[in-house]
């Protein structure tokens, strides 16, 4: 069935390194979020990309972080450079938005637990 | 700034007893909520939703109940099995957002065989 994918599942550097993280939304999606889960802040969306354009980036710190969708099948986060705070999961969520106005459901992957040290 | 948060941070139950999740929002201008359930290394995965014209609905074994007067949001479970274990979220579409959401804290729910 399908489903979201992310990769690498688990992630250790070391701080000071990049990091890329990658997620395949499920096919024919349109939509592609970006969230942060950790145990103090809970869950936080980073990025929203509609139709590959990056259309809410405000919940991402912009010094060292990036977010991308280099083609339908792609989306990527970069932290450059990584530092100890970062460390959390990072969930990517996929979905179609059809209607205008119409809030529509978001599809989450299995994440990439990261781990900077 | 305004957030959803939830009474109880966990909660224990007997297998087969009904589960009760309890949740409050406080942006009166959210018109869409919903909750997710998320198990031990997997991303939260969606379980119901409602929107703001009505204030109950039900799924397979889950009813959603919404009390836009207190700004409260309750997740049932009947007959609560081991597989139920996991931690349950609300969230809300921020501010009538039609893609952000904003997510309560969680409750850790555990079934007891």
């Amino acid at each position: 069935d399908a489903r979201v994918t992310q990769t690498p599942r688990h992630k250790v550097t070391e701080m000071g390194q990049e990091v890329t993280m990658r997620c395949q939304p499920i096919l024919g999606h349109n939509t592609v979020f970006w969230y942060r889960q950790t145990m103090m802040q809970g869950l936080e969306l980073l990025a929203y990309f509609r139709n590959r354009a990056p259309l809410d980036d405000s919940g991402m710190p912009k010094d060292r972080f990036s977010a991308e969708m280099p083609d339908a099948t792609l989306a990527t986060l970069k932290i450059q450079p990584s530092e100890p705070r970062d460390s959390a999961v990072y969930f990517c969520a996929s979905g179609q938005s059809r209607l205008a106005g119409a809030y529509n459901e978001q599809f989450f992957g299995p994440g990439t637990r990261l781990t900077v040290l | 700034g305004e957030s959803v948060g939830l009474h109880l941070p966990t909660l224990s139950v007997q297998e087969g007893d009904n589960s009760i999740i309890n949740c409050a929002y406080s942006n009166s201008a959210s018109d869409y909520f919903i909750w997710y359930k998320q198990e031990s290394g997997k991303g939260p995965q969606f379980i119901i939703d409602i929107r703001s014209n009505m204030d109950k609905r039900q799924g397979q074994r889950v009813t959603v109940l919404l009390n836009k007067t207190v700004k409260h949001l309750s997740l049932q479970i009947a007959a609560t099995q081991p597989g139920d274990s996991a931690v349950y979220f609300c969230a809300e579409n921020s501010g009538g957002s039609n893609y952000k959401l904003t997510f309560g804290k969680g409750t850790l729910l555990t079934v007891n065989p």
